[in-house]
């Protein structure tokens, strides 16, 4: 069965820390898709990544980058010099990719980020 | 580009009710997705709809239901309500093979 691990609940850090938020996976696909979404206090998610299996290369993306590990299924999260307005509850998120559909994301409970000034 | 439109953003109902949630995807978008968010159980998806089939189903009781039309609006169904249905329900769209863009949800509250 598939499944999205995110065992830190809350972090909590002060403004300009770096943090890293993890996320494990487990399947038994051999292809599949890992997503990272923010959802600001006003409930939307926000889309931030997507990864393949197949690409297992680093990205950086500003302040954000993605370190996937396929040998340790981890796909985890790390914020450089963060801000009060990296403030949110992040969610890491499975699916795979059978018959083309993507509909279905397993998500993590999410880890809420408070950042203090 | 507009982005994914989600009516009504709140609704009060009471047990024994039925209630329609109303998701318009984005444009160009075909693939609709439901999911249901509370504080115990997280994000669950539901039901995803693509050219007005459900081409996939999460675990669910029959009570809910969903449905598409030919301009890729959807709607999701929830009938005899119970107090456990108070959630947030998010609609997201995409493109095929595509992220999904979520919408800013309804907030459901069952009394």
């Amino acid at each position: 069965a598939q499944k999205v691990t995110q065992a830190q609940t809350e972090i909590s850090v002060v403004e300009k820390e770096d943090v890293t938020l993890d996320c494990v996976y487990e399947t038994r696909d051999t292809t599949y898709y890992l997503f990272w979404y923010k959802q600001p206090p006003s409930g939307e998610l926000v889309f931030l990544i997507r990864r393949n299996s197949f690409d297992e290369q680093n990205e950086i993306s500003g302040r954000y980058s993605w370190n996937f590990q396929k040998s340790t299924s981890s796909f985890n999260f790390t914020i450089t010099a963060s801000q009060v307005v990296d403030s949110a509850v992040y969610f890491c998120a499975l699916s795979e990719a059978f018959g083309g559909s993507q509909g279905n994301l397993i998500f993590g409970k999410g880890t809420k980020l408070s950042v203090k000034p | 580009k507009a982005g994914v439109t989600q009516t009504p953003r709140y609704l009060i109902k009471t047990r024994g009710q039925q209630v329609t949630l109303s998701c318009s995807p984005i444009s160009g978008h075909r693939s609709v997705s439901w999911y249901q968010q509370t504080p115990g159980q997280g994000l669950q998806f539901l039901f995803e709809y693509f050219s007005e089939t459900q081409r996939n189903k999460g675990n669910f009781p029959g009570r809910f239901s969903g449905r598409q039309f030919s301009n890729s609006r959807s709607e999701m169904n929830v009938s005899t309500l119970e107090l456990g249905d108070s959630a947030l329900y998010l609609c997201a769209s995409s493109l095929a093979l595509n992220e999904q863009f979520f919408g800013p949800g309804t907030r459901l509250t069952v009394l």
